[in-house]
């Protein structure tokens, strides 16, 4: 069955290290997306990626970088980790404009 | 003002009533919008989605739709416990590049009490 999966499930890294979070879905979906979820702020938009080589900035992108080299990967990158990047975060991915999107299982990355 | 806007919770409600979500949005140029159910340490699940304005109905759920006003409810009747759970209102954003951006609301968490 096609699936979305995030690796890995938890992370324990310190301030200062770069993190690769990795997302890969097997449904050969164009858009994919990266939020992280925080108690009191919901499902916050860091990157979405429309195709290959098409990345685009959301709501919390400073410190967060992505890139879209075929169609099954979005890896989120935390370029230097802070404390307050400690979140639970989900990966999706949807066929195109206006369909459903699928979940991964959410990876909780605790930066100390 | 943020893009989209869900009614502060915590929501409860008794067993076998009607639970009532709203979530208003600022982009008149939306066109999809989605309701998700997210169960406490799971990932989000689709429950409805609806394109045009007024009523979908899908078993105890119906979605409804107001374009004008710019909000979109949910309400699921004969409410369950296995209802309680925390309900995120999405809605597509289609952007200058012709990117999906896919934005949700902060939640509301629903409590249906035995």
């Amino acid at each position: 069955d096609a699936e979305i999966t995030q690796s890995p499930r938890h992370k324990i890294t310190e301030t200062g290290r770069q993190v690769t979070l990795a997302c890969h879905q097997t449904w050969n979906h164009n858009n994919m997306f990266w939020y992280r979820q925080d108690l009191g702020h919901g499902l916050r938009l860091i990157h979405y990626s429309y195709g290959v080589q098409d990345t685009n900035k959301g709501e919390v992108s400073d410190g967060y970088s992505v890139s879209r080299s075929n169609t099954e990967d979005l890896p989120l990158t935390l370029e230097s980790a802070a404390s307050s990047q400690t979140s639970v975060y989900f990966c999706a991915s949807s066929r195109g404009i206006g369909t459903e999107a699928f979940f991964g299982q959410g990876t909780r990355l605790t930066v100390v | 003002q943020k893009e989209v806007e869900q009614n502060s919770g915590p929501l409860s409600v008794p067993e076998g009533a009607i639970a009532s979500l709203n979530c208003t949005y600022s982009d008149r140029g939306s066109q999809s919008f989605f309701w998700y159910r997210q169960y406490s340490g799971k990932s989000p699940e689709l429950i409805m989605f609806i394109y045009s304005n007024g009523d979908k109905e899908d078993g105890r759920f119906t979605a409804q739709l107001n374009k004008a006003s710019q909000y979109v409810s949910l309400l699921i009747r004969d409410s369950q416990p296995s209802d309680s759970a925390t309900y995120l209102c999405a809605v597509a954003l289609i952007t200058q590049g012709g990117s999906e951006k896919l934005v949700f609301g902060k939640g509301t968490k629903l409590t249906v009490n035995p």
